[in-house]
């Protein structure tokens, strides 16, 4: 099992949409997680971090669910500014660095 | 405007060159890192840099020789380098290194290397 998976997509929806992403990991022992933006031949950005009781940002939602070992992001009314790649992120415990998904593509249309 | 600069943006360079990439971070973090982007690829870290002490290395070729001498900056050193590491070479910085909340990650906006 990959370290961390998630759907390649692309996923194509038409602004004003809901979608939604998951990402799996396998370290159960994981204590951070974060979803980050990547636009095309950009560098990563941080979106957001996810918490234990979920967390909101607009009209972004992370959830995180260690009993399935998975975290999702929610984007309600999608703009085409959304469009990009984004990359679920999970770090391992003690002194480690963050484990990368190969990112889910987004596009939006008009 | 990033707090993480990287250069040169672009590099193309003969199998038999020598080069490096160089990292400068503004954000007064104590860790530096070096990740290699290939197409259809996970980012793949290279490199962890924690106050100019590597802390990790993945198992990185000898063509790559990574240089930190201050907490500040950090260096790529490439030589006879293959096609295959022809990649986007992002180095980014974090307050720390572990997994603790807050110690989020900022990249720079990356060096895209040819090689041929």
């Amino acid at each position: 099992r990959k370290e961390v998976e998630q759907d390649p997509g692309p996923f194509n929806v038409p602004e004003g949409a809901t979608v939604a992403f998951n990402c799996t990991y396998s370290n159960s022992a994981s204590q951070s997680f974060f979803w980050y933006r990547q636009d095309c031949r950009k560098e990563p950005k941080l979106l957001m971090s996810v918490y234990s009781s979920g967390n909101e940002d607009g009209r972004f939602t992370a959830q995180l669910n260690r009993a399935s070992q998975y975290i999702s992001l929610l984007i309600r009314d999608s703009k085409l500014s959304d469009s990009a790649t984004y990359l679920c992120v999970v770090t391992g415990s003690g002194y480690s660095t963050l484990t990368f998904g190969k990112g889910t593509m987004l596009l939006v249309s008009p | 405007e990033t707090g993480v600069t990287q250069t040169p943006r672009h590099l193309v360079m003969g199998m038999t060159n020598k080069k490096s990439l160089k990292c400068e971070q503004h954000l007064g973090h104590n860790a530096m890192y070096w990740y290699k982007q290939s197409a259809k690829k996970p980012l793949e870290l290279m490199f962890v840099y924690s106050l100019e002490e590597r802390v990790e290395n993945n198992s990185v070729p000898s063509r790559f020789s990574p240089e930190c001498p201050n907490s500040s900056h950090l260096f790529l050193h490439l030589h006879t380098l293959q096609p295959e590491d022809s990649a986007l070479y992002l180095c980014a910085s974090s307050q720390g290194v572990g997994s603790f909340s807050g110690n989020t990650i900022y990249f720079g906006e990356g060096s895209w290397l040819t090689v041929v």
